[in-house]
């Protein structure tokens, strides 16, 4: 059936280094992407959502890149900070589904001091 | 601190009981979502309501059930509870108009099953 999915499950990084996190999909019905941020103990976060007509968008030291051609997407978070450290998931929602997203299964991302 | 409210935090029970796990949304928020967050299955949603109407169904069970209130409270009702059912659930709630995706998570209820 169709899923998204994560490449990696665990990435440790640096403090003040750059993060990417991948993802892959594979609904082709796909329309909007979106990152989510889940820190220990809490709900799923908002992060940053990009729709299926660019391949691009900037947050406050984040960055979603499309790739439709493959079927990826990825999130760049710069100069990592001890707080970004959390589960990151991507989700995707597909044309006329509501708002029913569909998550990866995330990546924890720890930041070292 | 998203707006969304939780209850309870933590629950344990056993096998074959029932429990109600209840909900808040965002104030104006109209839309409420359940998801369910387990270890080998990652975030899956349940079920959506909007305005007091079912909108959606997910992979919720039969022995699992919801309903939106008219003050748009929701409570996801469990039943008949089994070892596999131990997992975090999570409400959201949603701006009517707002981004596709920008759901607004309630910081969960994890049950336990024994």
């Amino acid at each position: 059936g169709e899923s998204v999915g994560l490449h990696l499950p665990t990435l440790s990084v640096q403090e003040g280094d750059n993060s990417i996190i991948n993802c892959a999909y594979s609904n082709s019905a796909s329309d909007y992407f979106i990152w989510y941020k889940q820190e220990s103990g809490k709900g799923p976060q908002f992060i940053i959502d990009i729709r299926s007509n660019m391949d691009k968008r900037q947050g406050q030291r984040v960055t979603v890149l499309l790739n439709k051609t493959v079927k990826h997407l990825s999130l760049q978070i710069a100069a990592t900070q001890p707080g970004d450290s959390a589960v990151y998931f991507c989700a995707e929602n597909a044309r006329g589904s509501a708002r029913q997203l569909t998550f990866g299964s995330g990546t924890q991302l720890t930041v070292l001091p | 601190d998203s707006g969304v409210t939780q209850t309870p935090k933590h629950l344990i029970t056993a096998t074959g009981q029932r429990v109600t796990l209840r909900c808040s949304p965002r104030s104006g928020d109209l839309s409420v979502y359940w998801y369910q967050q387990s270890l080998d299955q990652g975030l899956q949603f349940l079920i959506q309501y909007y305005n007091g109407e079912e909108r959606a169904k997910g992979n919720i069970l039969e022995r699992f059930s919801a309903q939106q209130f008219p003050d748009l409270h929701s409570e996801l009702n469990l039943s008949s509870l089994e070892l596999g059912d131990s997992a975090l659930y999570f409400c959201a709630s949603s701006v009517v108009g707002g981004n596709n995706g920008e759901l607004f998570f309630g910081e969960g209820s994890r049950l336990t099953v024994l």
